[in-house]
């Protein structure tokens, strides 16, 4: 059973850079084809994809997002990370990581984009 | 605002059927699968839905999904008092400018 657990201080100044881990275990990062993801959920509000790295390494944000995010993994720790500079009360929020993926039913023809394992999520306050 | 637009609340007696919905466009309903998740208050997300009609293992029969054109639907039938949480839809938008993936933003299900 694969399972994903954020970790990272859950205060951050503003104009600092936001750093969260995650770490997942019952799997090999590097095996399979998915997409580790980060998402965010401000509170009362809905989910908000923040972006995603591929196995390959390969990676896409959002767009809104893109100048200020940088995701990377670590192989060796099994871990994924998140790192956002700049940050304002606006970014305060619950991040949650998770395991997206894309199957794969043959002959070039694949399926959508979705999220199978989540991380419990971690809340993240930029106060001073 | 999100990409994607949900009522914002529902609601349903207990036992009886319940849909949600999800607009999008051609960018990304319109061309792109759709999921659904399940979070239960103070809770993460779960996945309930994925490939528009799919279940995951473990997932009763009463969820159901289907899509059409640039519309989504999520379909819970003999609603339980379990079942109150919010719901939400997600695809993957393929703008040639802003590629990304996307959510609704949510709809808040009530067994009265």
């Amino acid at each position: 059973q694969v399972q994903l657990q954020e970790s990272g201080p859950g205060l951050v100044k503003p104009s600092q850079t936001l750093s969260l881990t995650c770490t997942v275990s019952g799997g090999s990062i590097s095996s399979g084809s998915y997409y580790w993801s980060w998402i965010r959920q401000p509170a009362g509000k809905g989910l908000e994809w923040i972006g995603r790295i591929y196995t390959s390494g390969s990676t896409n944000y959002n767009p809104s997002l893109k100048s200020r995010v940088t995701i990377s993994v670590d192989t060796s720790k099994n871990q994924f990370s998140l790192k956002l500079s700049s940050v304002t009360a606006a970014d305060t929020a619950v991040y949650y990581c998770a395991r997206g993926r894309e199957d794969y039913y043959g002959s070039g023809s694949y399926g959508g984009y979705y999220f199978d394992y989540w991380g419990q999520g971690t809340l993240v306050t930029v106060s001073s | 605002q999100s990409v994607l637009t949900q009522p914002p609340s529902v609601s349903a007696a207990p036992g009886q059927k319940v849909t949600i919905s999800c607009s999008g466009s051609s960018s990304n309903i319109g061309n792109n699968y759709v999921s659904w998740y399940q979070q239960l208050p103070g809770t993460a997300p779960k996945l309930l839905i994925y490939d528009n009609n799919k279940r995951p293992s473990g997932i009763p029969d009463r969820f159901s999904g289907s899509k059409s054109g640039t519309s989504a639907t999520l379909g819970i039938t003999g609603l339980q008092t379990g079942d109150e949480a919010d719901y939400y839809c997600g695809t993957w938008d393929s703008s040639l400018s802003a590629a990304a993936g996307v959510f609704g933003g949510g709809t808040k299900l009530t067994v009265l």
